[in-house]
């Protein structure tokens, strides 16, 4: 354990479907991060919260939807869905921003294997 | 804008060899953080090293080393004496000091594999 906990840790849905990821933490940190991994590309930065307030969203289509109600909770929220969207997504947290950059406590959660069938 | 290079798309050799992952970053800020991550196979990314731009001295830990040269942008990983257990997918990644909304930027990876 990493201290960020992700579920489900797979997960395969229709393109129909609605999901949602979660992201937990309780490390006392107060930004936290989507990140998208696909096959043979980078991490790709998909939004950041700080302090529960969004500060970047990377033109990530509006069929992925963020929310953050607290500093220790951070959902993604899925809604119909493509194939190319089948990857593995990242949570992550830091202490905040500045921090983060940092590197002083980046800490990364199991990640959620997503299939979209 | 910044960029991290991991041309080694995977690598494979046998347990106890000595094996080199090369980074090749791009940036136009001068102060900048270079960082190493390995995820295994469970999926976390799990922090290994930090490097910051004014900070050009190399570093060894057990048998970790990373050699960080300015004049090439690069900073380089070598695992000497290779152990089966190392096998796993390596990141490279560089941060602005620009209040870190930009989170960090990853190379490709290195998928490492060490045979026994």
């Amino acid at each position: 354990e990493t201290g960020v906990t992700q579920t489900p840790r797979h997960l395969v849905m229709g393109m129909t479907n609605k999901k949602s990821l979660k992201c937990e933490q309780h490390l006392g940190h107060n930004a936290m991060y989507w990140y998208k991994q696909s096959a043979k590309k980078p991490l790709e930065l998909m939004f950041v919260y700080n302090f529960k307030e969004q500060t970047e969203n990377n033109s990530v289509p509006s069929r992925f939807s963020p929310e953050c109600p607290n500093s220790s909770h951070l959902f993604l929220h899925l809604h119909t869905l493509q194939p190319e969207d089948s990857a593995l997504y990242l949570c992550a947290s830091s202490l905040d921003l500045r921090t983060g950059a940092l590197g002083y406590g980046y800490t990364f959660g199991s990640g959620t294997r997503l299939t979209v069938v | 804008a910044q960029k991290v290079t991991q041309a080694q798309t995977e690598i494979s050799v046998v347990e106890k060899e000595d094996v080199t992952l090369d980074c090749v970053y791009e940036t136009r800020d001068t102060t900048y953080y270079l960082f190493w991550y390995k995820q295994p196979p469970s999926g976390e990314l799990v922090f290994l090293i930090r490097r910051n731009s004014f900070d050009e001295q190399n570093e060894i830990s057990g048998r970790y080393s990373w050699n960080f040269q300015k004049s090439t942008s690069s900073f380089n990983f070598t695992i000497t004496a290779s152990q089966v257990v190392d096998s796993a997918v390596y990141f490279c990644a560089l941060s602005e000091l620009r209040g870190g909304a930009d989170g960090l930027t990853f190379g490709k990876g290195t998928h490492l594999i060490i045979q026994p």
